[in-house]
């Protein structure tokens, strides 16, 4: 069974510019979420869909950044413009319960650096 | 969501058990606890998951006092290659995907 792919690994984009991350959850997954770590700081929830569906987008710091799920598979996070604050690893995870996280598979994680 | 507390680091040695464990002061009725780990240039792996006393797994044994404000990740005779950064979580079913995974235990196992 595939686990949850995530692309590109590493993304190196100059200030103002776009960068669309993608990411592949298990197939079968309802629930997809994502998360980034900035500045070595802890590993912190930015969203989650049930399909394709916001369940919770909370934690997206603002309206720079919009993800999208079509279709209730895989989905993209869009930064636009981005800022070198939004340097770091933004990590995509999946799960199957219906209740949204007993256990989270994550992928490897897309690595993004702002000049 | 509630708040856990973990070493910053530990080393231990190849062969020995290595014991983690997590303050959770504030957790709620319906939270359960569960516990990642994570490799360099990976994302989280889950390890184990429990709600109270005892949980144990092929890889990890997971121990919960009955008050639940702490946890233990006991890991078997670790080696080499469970040098990982372990973390712990605490949510209910609707919101543990939500929750912050802090700053985790940087586990070290030397030779």
């Amino acid at each position: 069974e595939a686990g949850v792919t995530q692309f590109p690994s590493h993304s190196v984009i100059e200030k103002g510019q776009t960068v669309t991350l993608r990411c592949d959850p298990i197939s079968g997954h309802d629930n997809l979420y994502w998360y980034r770590r900035v500045m070595g700081k802890e590993i912190k929830f930015l969203l989650h869909f049930v399909k394709e569906s916001k369940q919770d987008e909370s934690g997206m710091p603002n309206n720079r950044f919009l993800a999208e799920r079509t279709g209730g598979t895989y989905s993209t996070l869009k930064v636009q413009p981005a800022e070198l604050e939004d340097s770091g690893v933004y990590f995509c995870a999946s799960s199957q319960d219906s209740t949204g996280a007993e256990k989270l598979f994550f992928g490897s994680g897309t690595q993004l650096s702002v000049l | 969501l509630a708040k856990t507390t973990q070493p910053i680091s530990m080393d231990s040695y190849e062969g020995q058990e290595v014991n983690i464990t997590c303050s959770h002061n504030n957790i709620a009725t319906n939270d359960y606890i569960t516990w990642y780990q994570q490799f360099p240039s990976q994302g989280p792996r889950f390890i184990i998951q429990g709600y109270k006393t005892k949980v144990t797994n092929e890889v990890a044994s997971l121990f919960i006092p009955a008050d639940r404000k702490s946890s233990t990740l006991s890991l078997p005779r670790v080696s080499l290659s469970d040098t990982a950064v372990y973390y712990c979580l605490v949510g209910d079913e609707v919101n543990a995907g939500k929750s912050t995974f802090g700053d985790g235990t940087t586990l070290t196992v030397k030779p």
